[in-house]
This record gives C-alpha cells, sequence and structure tokens, in this order.
C-alpha cells in the first residue's frame, strides 16, 4: 500500500502562506498524487493532484519532488475557513482506492 | 445539489442488527468508492466499483460486509450482525476515472452501534 508520511499539526496566521509537506516515498511512478481536507463531520474535500510537475488551481498549488517521493501542498494566502485536517495520498497495491494517514492538523491563527 | 449524496447521515443500531447505508454518486461518475474512517484515523479503503462491477473486494473488513451497484448508479453497504467495533464514518465517493481523477466524497453516514 502507499505509505504517506506528514507532520501531526502545523500553525500559520492568516493572510500568509502555508506550506504543507509529504513523504510519500511508496506512490508509484504512474500513480497520482492527491490531497484533500476534511472539516470535523464532514467528508474529504478535493484540493488538488498532480503526476509529476507542478500543478495550480484556485484553491492551492502542489510542489512535487523532481524524484516524486515527497511534495508540498502551497495554500498562498491562509484563511480561518483552511483550517482542517489536510491528507496526502495516493492508490495503494494495485487497488483503485486512496490510502490515507492520519494527516496534517493546520491551524490558522487570526 | 449535484454532489455525492448517502443516506442516512445517522445510524444507531443494537450489536447483532444488520444495517445498510446508501451512496448517490455524481451522475456522471462510473467509479464509486467505500471508505470507512475512525475516530482520528483517515479514510480506510474497503472497496470500489466500475459501473456495476465490483473490482476490489479484499480490503472488506470481514465477511459481514458487502456492497452492491446493481445498475451502476447508486450503491448500498450492508453490514449483517454489527459488532461495536464497527461503529464509525462510512464515506463514499465517486469520480470520473482511476488514478488521474479526482474522487468526490460525500458526507458520510454515522454509525454507531450500541
Amino acid at each position: 500500500d502507499a505509505k504517506t508520511t506528514q507532520p501531526n499539526s502545523m500553525e500559520s496566521n492568516e493572510e500568509e502562506p502555508v506550506h504543507l509537506p509529504c513523504n510519500h516515498s511508496t506512490i508509484s511512478g504512474t500513480d497520482y498524487i492527491h490531497w484533500y481536507r476534511q472539516l470535523p463531520s464532514q467528508g474529504p474535500e478535493y484540493v488538488i493532484h498532480g503526476l509529476t510537475s507542478n500543478v495550480n488551481n484556485r484553491m492551492a498549488s502542489l510542489a512535487i519532488a523532481e524524484d516524486r517521493k515527497s511534495s508540498t501542498l502551497i495554500l498562498h494566502r491562509a484563511t480561518l475557513r483552511d483550517a482542517a485536517v489536510y491528507y496526502c495520498t495516493g492508490r495503494g497495491g494495485g487497488a483503485d482506492g486512496l490510502t490515507f494517514g492520519k494527516g496534517t492538523h493546520l491551524i490558522i491563527q487570526p | 445539489d449535484t454532489g455525492v449524496s448517502q443516506d442516512p447521515r445517522h445510524k444507531i443500531t443494537k450489536r447483532g442488527q444488520n444495517v445498510t447505508f446508501r451512496c448517490d454518486p455524481i451522475s456522471e461518475h462510473n467509479r464509486l468508492y467505500w471508505y470507512r474512517q475512525t475516530l482520528g484515523q483517515g479514510p480506510e479503503f474497503l472497496t470500489y466499483f466500475q459501473n456495476e462491477a465490483q473490482l476490489e473486494k479484499s480490503r472488506l473488513l470481514s465477511d459481514r460486509f458487502s456492497a452492491e451497484r446493481p445498475k451502476g448508479s447508486f450503491s448500498t453497504l450492508e453490514i449483517q450482525r454489527t459488532e461495536q467495533g464497527d461503529s464509525a464514518m462510512y464515506l463514499c465517493a465517486s469520480s470520473l476515472g482511476g488514478s488521474a481523477y479526482e474522487q468526490y466524497f460525500g458526507p458520510g453516514t454515522r454509525l454507531t452501534v450500541t
């Protein structure tokens, strides 16, 4: 199965950039790296995904290391609504479902 | 709202009873996934369908768990003879395809077994 390693928690100030790291050395070379976030008592929300090159969308940017063993989710200007648990994930063991770790609990200070 | 929906949102049952949960995916999505999430953990993949075919079921937690997607649209997850350890959030997600596509999750069904 794909195994991911993320910090348990991170704290940032509102309106500042946030860089959330993830190590994922076991995600295979052909599988996309996905990031999701989750608020309490809600289902995970898709944030961004990519394969090899850096990706941008309206929510965030994803920087993928050249060796694909790690990636960084970048929130350019954090708001209080960005406070959530963030998961990096990928497919596990050939099955199509995603393998999640415990994620990073992001705290945003006003 | 055209997102993924799940029913019921909450279910309380006594140990030993059977429960069934329903998931309605986004209409054009051919892939449907079930996950379980316990407190403080990330979601745990259980099974998935491509249209009506169940392509992976070895991750189902025991033979008390089964899932169907009879016409390739909605899906049901059944747990027979529930145990207290089955108490968790059960999440459904759908997507247009495999790893290259994002998954959209429903709000989940919270199961409490007393």
